[in-house]
């Protein structure tokens, strides 16, 4: 079964300093990864993925993401973090096979980032 | 390009009524895929359509169903609603199948609905 977890509900960090918010995933064979960020009263807005190749992805907003097969993560980082920046993060995995009927993006339960002044 | 719009914003019902909701994808897209938010379990799959075929249904009773319009356009509807159904509706739209292709999801604000 195809499965992204975070296992933190809520990250804390100072303006300025980077921020990291983690994500490990279980899928068969090559995972496609994601991130979105969702503000209050928004819908999701797309981050990065991560398809193949260079296993540093960068993204919107100065966010990047490292792909570790090994340790099946794919950790969201930022190296300065802004007040702006606080909002709640989803990771999201889809299974490779494109026969298979599950095709669909699994969320995790998301991460509350909250950066104070 | 517009975005993802979803219609109305938000919603109020009793139980065992029944709800429409509406999402028009960004131009181009042919894939809608519809979830369901909640404090208590996240993010859910409901569906996706694509060419006005559904391609893929999470684990929802059959309550929940849905369609797509030629122009891609499309409508989710839930009868008898259930206290239980209170929650954020987010409508997806991407430009091919996510059965087929990794190409990333544009969400719409959502839908609020509150059953009473």
């Amino acid at each position: 079964a195809q499965s992204v977890a975070q296992p933190e509900d809520q990250v804390n960090v100072a303006e300025g300093n980077p921020l990291t918010v983690k994500c490990t995933y279980s899928v068969s064979g090559n995972p496609y990864l994601f991130w979105y960020v969702q503000y209050p009263n928004r819908g999701l807005q797309f981050l990065l993925k991560y398809i193949t190749g260079d296993n540093l992805v960068k993204g919107s907003y100065g966010f990047e993401a490292e792909f570790n097969k090994s340790q099946t993560s794919f950790h969201l980082k930022k190296p300065s973090a802004l007040v702006s920046d606080s909002a709640l993060y989803f990771c999201a995995v889809r299974g490779p096979d494109r026969r298979s009927t599950l095709g669909r993006l699994y969320f995790g339960r998301g991460t509350q980032l909250t950066v104070w002044p | 390009k517009a975005g993802v719009t979803q219609t109305p914003r938000y919603l109020i019902k009793t139980r065992g009524q029944q709800v429409t909701l509406s999402c028009s994808p960004i131009s181009g897209h042919r894939s809608v895929s519809w979830y369901q938010q909640t404090p208590g379990q996240g993010l859910q799959f409901l569906f996706e359509y694509f060419s006005e075929t559904q391609r893929n249904k999470g684990n929802f009773p059959g309550r929940f169903s849905g369609r797509q319009f030629s122009n891609s356009r499309s409508e989710m509807n839930v009868s008898t609603l259930e206290l239980g159904d209170s929650a954020l509706y987010l409508c997806a739209s991407s430009l091919i199948s996510i059965q087929r292709g990794h190409n990333e999801q544009f969400f719409g604000p959502g839908t609020r609905l509150t059953v009473l």
